[in-house]
Parts: C-alpha cells; structure tokens; sequence
C-alpha cells in the first residue's frame, strides 16, 4: 500500500463548478500538508500549506485537513479553464518519520 | 526574487552514458532537494543537501549522485543511463532541511 493515495483522473467539470480534490494517507506521523499545481511541462507550484487539521482559505482555494480520517482535500470554488492542470498533494512528518512525500498527482480539466 | 534555475531544459542521452543537471536555488535558500518525476511513479524523492552535505536520500540506485556548492548550487549526476532514467528531474529548494520546497522548472531528460 502506498503511503499516499491519489486518484489520478482526469476530472472533467465545467466552468464555474467547485472542483474536490483528494488524498488519503496512512502514515499518522505527518503533519504538514501541501497543495502543489502543476501545468503541463512546467514544474509545481505550491498552492497551499497547513499544518496539522483544520482549514485554510486563499481566495478561490480552501484546503482541508482531517487527521483523524488520515484524509485531505483541496477545494477550487469556481473552477476556470487556467486551473486546468495536475494537483499534487504532498506531506510531511516530523519525528520519526521526518520526510516529505508525494502523491501522484490528479489531472483536472475545466472545460469552458 | 528570481525562482528556482535548472539547467539544461532537455537532454537527449545514449544508454550507457553520463549525465550532470545543475540547478541554482532561490536566493537564502541552502536547501536542495532533487526529484525524479515519472507518469507511473509520479515524484520520487532522490536526495536532498544542505550546507553541502547530503541531509537525506531516496531509494535510488547508487548510479545517482549528487552534490552541492558553497553557494547552494546543487548537481545531479547520472552514469551509466538506463532506458527507465528517461524522466523529468525536478529540483526543489526551500530554507531548512525539508522545507516547504519551491520547484524549478525541470529538466527533461530522455534515454535513447
């Protein structure tokens, strides 16, 4: 089982939708969550960081963390043809298991 | 302030050669991580230095090295390429040791 898992689509939706995004992990020591953004030949780009559970909000992107559930979202709120890309999620632990690691990305298409 | 640099773009290889990527991070940063990046294994953590000094370091073969600069510039080398080398190699570099990692722009590397 990986440590990570990510669907990785595509997921088509029309413009203007709300976009959910997710990953699962297993690993309980992480706690540092990531967002990153990647186009098509370009490398990614971090969107959004939290730490520990809770929410986050940065215009039309919330993340979510549930620790409990081993279980993080990524919320785009009125999806446009330029957020068409890879959404990558990413984590980090912190005693014993001090590494960061990757999923493998979910492509997501907005079609205008 | 300038982003993450990796030089070449593209690199085209014979099976059996050797190959050295270069990456200069954003200024501040003395961390430098490398990844391998692949459509059936998404990102794979290979090293990561730090003041010179490999911090970290993935489950790749030893034909993988690496290195870094007193200014944090940071090499990767590759010998004796293998078919399966062909990726997109991503440097990241963040301020500590597994930092939140802020990404170049890839380096394609195909092994013919």
């Amino acid at each position: 089982q990986k440590e990570v898992e990510q669907d990785p689509g595509p997921l088509s939706v029309p413009e203007g939708a709300i976009v959910s995004l997710n990953c699962t992990y297993s690993n309980s020591a992480f706690q540092y969550f990531m967002w990153y953004r990647q186009y098509s030949r370009k490398g990614p780009e971090l969107l959004m960081y939290t730490y520990s559970s809770g929410n986050k909000e940065d215009g039309r992107f919330t993340a979510q963390v549930d620790k409990s559930s081993k279980y993080i979202s990524l919320f785009i709120r009125d999806s446009q043809p330029s957020d068409s890309a890879t959404y990558l999620c990413a984590m980090k632990g912190t005693s014993g298991t001090y590494k960061y690691i990757f999923g493998t990305g979910t492509r997501l298409k907005v079609l205008a | 302030k300038a982003g993450v640099t990796q030089t070449p773009r593209y690199l085209i290889k014979t099976r059996g050669q050797q190959v050295t990527l270069s990456c200069s991070p954003i200024s501040g940063h003395r961390s430098v991580s490398w990844y391998q990046q692949t459509p059936g294994q998404g990102l794979q953590f290979l090293f990561e230095y730090f003041s010179e000094t490999q911090r970290n370091k993935g489950n790749f073969p030893g034909r993988f090295s690496g290195r870094q600069f007193s200014n944090s510039r940071s090499e990767m080398n590759v010998s004796t390429l293998e078919l399966g080398d062909s990726a997109l190699y991503l440097c990241a570099s963040s301020l500590e040791v597994l930092g939140t990692q802020y990404f170049g722009p890839g380096t394609r590397l195909t092994v013919t």
